[in-house]
This record gives structure tokens, sequence and C-alpha cells, in this order.
């Protein structure tokens, strides 16, 4: 059975960083893209970033752009968020999410499982 | 950037009743690129369908999309008690948006 288990959320001032990951299993994990997704306090979803299985290919939203960095390590299963320069509105629960490829373009990647989430707020 | 406007914000219907629920794009895509999930209080979100009409593993019959173009439609034949939730529709042609949600509550 697949699984998807977030961790290293939590509490950090303006400007500050912090590193999130997710520990896979019960499936292929270098088989798959990977994605972030967001979700602030009582609002919508928000796609952050997706990795291609090799690593080699890497796509952010704007508003993340040049200061959140993903990546992974297939041989430990594992993804990781790491976010530099936080604001206040990166409050939000973050969720490592598996990516099925369906078709040819860079973002045509929708997530057909997800894990929990971990809350990261930033906050002075 | 695709803007996805989900309409109502909130539709309250009973058990066994019908519910339509709709995902429109500010610029038309392919159908290929079009998701929906659901997603319940406190939980992660379910994918229920992708590429606009196929169901996800394990996604029942009741569950449905539709549409093309700009104009993209999840039904729900028929309520259960369990499909009570919050519902997301996704493009993931260009720069991956999401929907602002609409929320199917009992009436």
């Amino acid at each position: 059975e697949a699984q998807l288990v977030e961790s290293g959320g939590g509490l950090v001032q303006p400007g500050g960083s912090l590193r999130v990951s997710c520990a896979a299993s019960g499936f292929t994990f270098s088989s798959y893209w990977m994605s972030w997704v967001r979700q602030a306090p009582g609002k919508g979803l928000e796609w952050v970033a997706n990795i291609k299985p090799d690593g080699s290919e890497k796509y952010f939203v704007d508003s993340v752009k040049g200061r959140f960095t993903i990546s992974r390590d297939n041989a430990k299963n594992s993804l990781c968020l790491q976010m530099n320069s936080l604001r206040v509105e990166d409050t939000a629960v973050y969720y490592c999410a598996r990516g099925v490829k369906y078709g040819s373009g860079s973002y045509n990647v929708f997530q057909d499982f997800w894990g929990q989430g971990t809350l990261v707020t930033v906050s002075s | 950037e695709i803007v996805l406007t989900q309409s109502p914000g909130t539709l309250s219907l009973s058990p066994g009743e019908r519910a339509t629920l709709s995902c429109r794009a500010s610029q038309s895509f392919s159908s290929n690129y079009l998701a929906w999930y659901q997603q319940k209080p406190g939980q992660a979100p379910r994918l229920l369908i992708y590429g606009a009409s196929s169901r996800a593993t394990g996604i029942p019959d009741r569950f449905s999309g539709s549409g093309s173009g700009t104009d993209f439609t999840l039904t729900i034949s028929r309520l259960e008690p369990e499909d009570f939730a919050v519902y997301y529709c996704q493009q993931y042609g260009t720069l991956l948006t999401f929907g602002g949600g609409t929320k199917v509550e009992i009436k």
C-alpha cells in the first residue's frame, strides 16, 4: 500500500528557512514524478513544485521561484522541499503528492496520491 | 496562467440527490488536462477524475466528469453520506492551477 509521510513542519520567523521532507513507501518511488501542494488555513489548494523521477527537471509556481528548492533521493525514497526567505503568506499545510505524467508537456502531471501534510507557520 | 472558477461556492443537497459542480476556465485547454479532487475536513485531497472524464482507481461510478474547452462538470449521480465534502478542479495543461472549490453540504 502506498504511503507518503511528511515531516519537518513548524514555526519559523519571516525571512527564515525550513526544510520539509516526505518519506515514500509501498510503490516504486524512482518511477514517479513528485509534487508539493500547499493549503493555507481555511483556503484552497495551491501547487508549489514538481520534480521529474530522475530529478533532472524541476518546476515551481512563480511565487516561490528563487526561494524554494525541491530535491529527491531515490535511494532513500525521500522528497524534500527547502524553503528560504519565508514569508507570512507561505503559512500553509504542505502536502507531498505522487504525480502521474499525462501528456508530453512539462506541466502535464496530476497528483494521484497524497500524504497527510505538515503545517508550516511563518510568524514573528 | 489559467484561472479556474468553480460554482456554486456551496451546494446544499440531501442524500440521494444529484450534484452538479461547475469549473470554468479563463482560457481554453485540452480536456486531457483537467482533474477533480475531493477533500474532507482534516484530510488530504483524493483524486476522483483525471483527463476530464476518467475515474481514478477505486472511485465509485456515481462520480462522473465531462466537458471541454473552458467548461467542465463533475456530477455525483446520487449523493451518499460520505460524499459531503469540498471538491476542487485542477488544470495541469500549463502551470498547474486549482479552482477555489465547491463545498457540498447536507441540506
